[in-house]
């Protein structure tokens, strides 16, 4: 039973690039969130997805966006790449939107030249 | 967000009991506590919850004190695949705003000695 996969698992971009990283959930997992976690801190969220609709978003600029797809696959979109958009980025999946416990992915490491 | 306060760091030896402690005062009727740990490399992993009772799974208990102010996760014998960076989260019921996303402050870092 495969987990939740993420890819690519390194990326290097520049400032003011755009960039799509991409999670597919764990088996019978319908919701998808995103989470980014600079060096040494905690994941900070930043939006979830169900039913191919943002559900809820962290403080994050609308340069991050996101898709959900019918096989509840998600993209997390990233325009106008800033330095400080280098981190970690975490994506968990979960069932339903009763607060079930989140499976997450072992991220994408994103660097930002 | 109601807070949660972690040690920033603890170290334990191997097959000891390892207690790790949580403070949350702000913590209202309705918030669930949860435990995630993140080993190296790997992103968060789901260890256990509970709302008022003591609770126990394969990988730990977690006791929670009667008002519900503090919590502490046991690891009943640490293996050294238990290095992680352990993560005390206060979560909504899903009858209040806000329950779908997880509030991660910066965790405790514990390292297993041989």
């Amino acid at each position: 039973d495969a987990g939740v996969t993420q890819s690519p698992t390194h990326l290097i971009k520049t400032r003011g690039q755009q960039v799509t990283l991409r999670c597919s959930p764990k088996s019978g997992h319908d919701t998808v969130s995103w989470y980014q976690q600079a060096l040494g801190q905690g994941p900070q969220f930043i939006f979830q997805y169900y039913e191919e609709e943002e559900r809820q978003r962290g403080n994050f600029p609308d340069r991050f966006s996101g898709h959900q797809f019918p096989n509840y696959s998600s993209e997390l979109n990233v325009n106008a790449l800033l330095l400080g958009d280098s981190a970690l980025y975490l994506c968990a999946s979960s069932m339903g939107q009763g607060g079930q416990p989140q499976h997450f992915g072992d991220g994408t490491r994103l660097s930002i030249l | 967000d109601a807070k949660t306060t972690q040690p920033n760091s603890m170290e334990s030896n191997e097959e000891e009991p390892v207690h790790l402690p949580c403070n949350h005062s702000t913590i209202s009727g309705t918030d669930y506590i949860h435990w995630y740990r993140q080993l190296p490399s790997q992103g968060p992993e789901y260890v256990i919850h509970g709302l008022t009772s003591n609770v126990n799974n394969r990988m730990a208990s977690l006791a929670i004190a009667e008002d519900r102010k503090s919590s502490t996760l046991i690891l009943h014998r640490a293996t050294l695949r238990d290095a992680a960076v352990y993560y005390c989260i206060l979560r909504p019921s899903e009858f209040s705003g806000g329950y779908n996303k997880l509030i991660f402050g910066a965790g405790t870092r514990l390292a297993v000695h041989p």
